[in-house]
């Protein structure tokens, strides 16, 4: 079973609005981090956002924010007020696993374009 | 600082050769991993480690070997490439989960084509 699901293959969006790309987890783990990474065309990863299980508040940088729903399993990333420039990969994932045996487990992506 | 810095950039080798993709990072990070990238996949991870000389596998750990003798470098190596391992390889390196919340710095890849 797929520990990272992220429904959306692609998503297209106007610039200036808001768009929200959907990641599910599935852990038993009580004890777990959540990752947003988006990858532009040039092929670099670059981490956005984090929120961990224990954290009571919904994570937040700049127009980026998670919509952490921990009974659902669901971690959406809300980007708000899209530029062109948002245009890339957007993975998920999810750390798991503690005293050394931490992994980081990644969904197969959201391609985002945002059209002008 | 680099960052973490991976060598070389682009590789294409025939079947049966071997190979080292260096990787090294220069912010003192306990834990080090590598991926490897296919489309549609996400991102894979084929070893990784908590420490110099502490290694343990991933979910696509066939055909790699990785060792830790330094903090600052983690090679994996190809023992024996295979058309099946042409792909886009990535090295990442974190403070460990309880020192802040991990976040993983990635290298800028390696694409790897196996004729």
């Amino acid at each position: 079973a797929q520990k990272i699901t992220q429904t959306q293959p692609g998503m297209f969006v106007q610039e200036k609005e808001a768009v929200t790309l959907d990641c599910t987890y599935d852990t038993s783990d009580p004890s777990y981090g959540l990752f947003w990474y988006k990858q532009p065309s040039s092929g670099e990863m670059i981490f956005l956002i984090y929120q961990g299980s224990y954290d009571q508040q919904n994570a937040t940088e700049g127009r980026y924010s998670l919509n952490f729903q921990k009974a659902r399993k669901s971690a959406n990333l809300v980007i708000s007020a899209s530029q062109l420039g948002d245009s890339a990969m957007y993975f998920c994932a999810m750390r798991e696993g503690q005293g050394g045996s931490e992994k980081l487990v990644f969904g197969k992506g959201t391609k985002l374009t945002v059209n002008p | 600082n680099a960052g973490v810095t991976q060598t070389p950039k682009f590789q294409v080798l025939k079947t049966g050769q071997s190979m080292t993709l260096q990787c090294a990072q220069d912010m003192n990070h306990e834990y080090m991993s590598w991926y490897r990238q296919d489309p549609g996949m996400g991102l894979r991870l084929i070893h990784y480690s908590v420490g110099a000389g502490i290694t343990d596998q991933g979910e696509v750990p066939n055909g790699y070997n990785v060792s830790r003798s330094t903090t600052e470098d983690f090679p994996l190596r190809l023992l024996s490439a295979a058309p099946s391992q042409t792909s886009v390889y990535f090295c990442a390196s974190s403070y460990l989960p309880g020192t802040g919340m991990g976040e993983q710095y990635f290298g800028p890849g390696t694409r790897l084509t196996v004729t």
